[in-house]
């Protein structure tokens, strides 16, 4: 069966330090990779939508920036965190049949 | 990707049926509709799609009008563990991002 790894789940950490999230997926090949933010008690935005390695779109002007550099491995990151990263962060990924699966998600809060 | 409708927020009893509307006028004619919720803390679960004929899982029911403008998830019997928001996204299966809009957040009353 196929399973979605989101680690870690919690996280604090100073304004201006590094950010890099994992993400990884077991049991399937060549699945759309997503990263989503939702700010605290706000909707779900889309941040990054990968259909292959290397092969990444950004969907909103940001600080963050992410990258697949295996099939199933989808990273996010950051140089310099702001404030305005604080949130709860979300990988997913689906293929042919549209159905998505969503890791547990990790919370990020920038002090 | 065609957008979708849905009213902010709907209450329900317990144990009754549980039934959210979503409009998607102008979807296409390849694009599905999927329904997902998102439970308070935790990462959106799907529930059901479907492209034109009525479907049924274990957790629900969906169906679409004819014409295809517009949906309905069907809860049976909804529980207190049904409150959240649900989320009606039309898409090409498999084949273009997940945008997710406002939802509906559902609740139950005892």
């Amino acid at each position: 069966s196929q399973t979605i790894h989101q680690w870690p789940a919690t996280l604090v950490q100073p304004v201006g330090s590094p950010l890099s999230l994992e993400c990884t997926v077991e049991g399937t090949s060549n699945p759309n990779l997503y990263w989503y933010r939702q700010a605290a008690g706000r909707g779900l935005q889309l941040l990054f939508y990968s259909v292959g390695i290397g092969q990444i779109s950004s969907e909103v002007p940001q600080n963050l920036s992410a990258s697949r550099p295996q099939d199933r491995q989808f990273i996010l990151s950051s140089k310099k965190l702001l404030l305005s990263d604080s949130g709860f962060y979300l990988c997913a990924w689906d293929r042919d049949r549209g159905e998505a699966f969503f890791g547990q998600g990790t919370r990020l809060t920038v002090v | 990707d065609a957008k979708t409708t849905q009213p902010p927020s709907m209450d329900c009893a317990e144990g009754r049926a549980a039934n959210l509307p979503c409009n998607h006028s102008t979807i296409s004619g390849n694009e599905y509709v999927y329904w997902y919720r998102q439970i308070h803390s935790q990462g959106p679960q799907y529930i059901i799609h479907g492209l034109k004929n009525n479907e049924t899982n274990e957790m629900a029911s969906l169906i679409i009008t004819e014409d295809r403008k517009s949906s309905t998830l069907i809860l049976p019997h909804a529980t207190l563990r049904d409150t959240a928001v649900y989320y009606c996204i039309v898409r090409v299966a498999g084949a273009s991002k997940i945008i997710f809009g406002s939802g509906t957040r559902l609740s139950i009353r005892p």
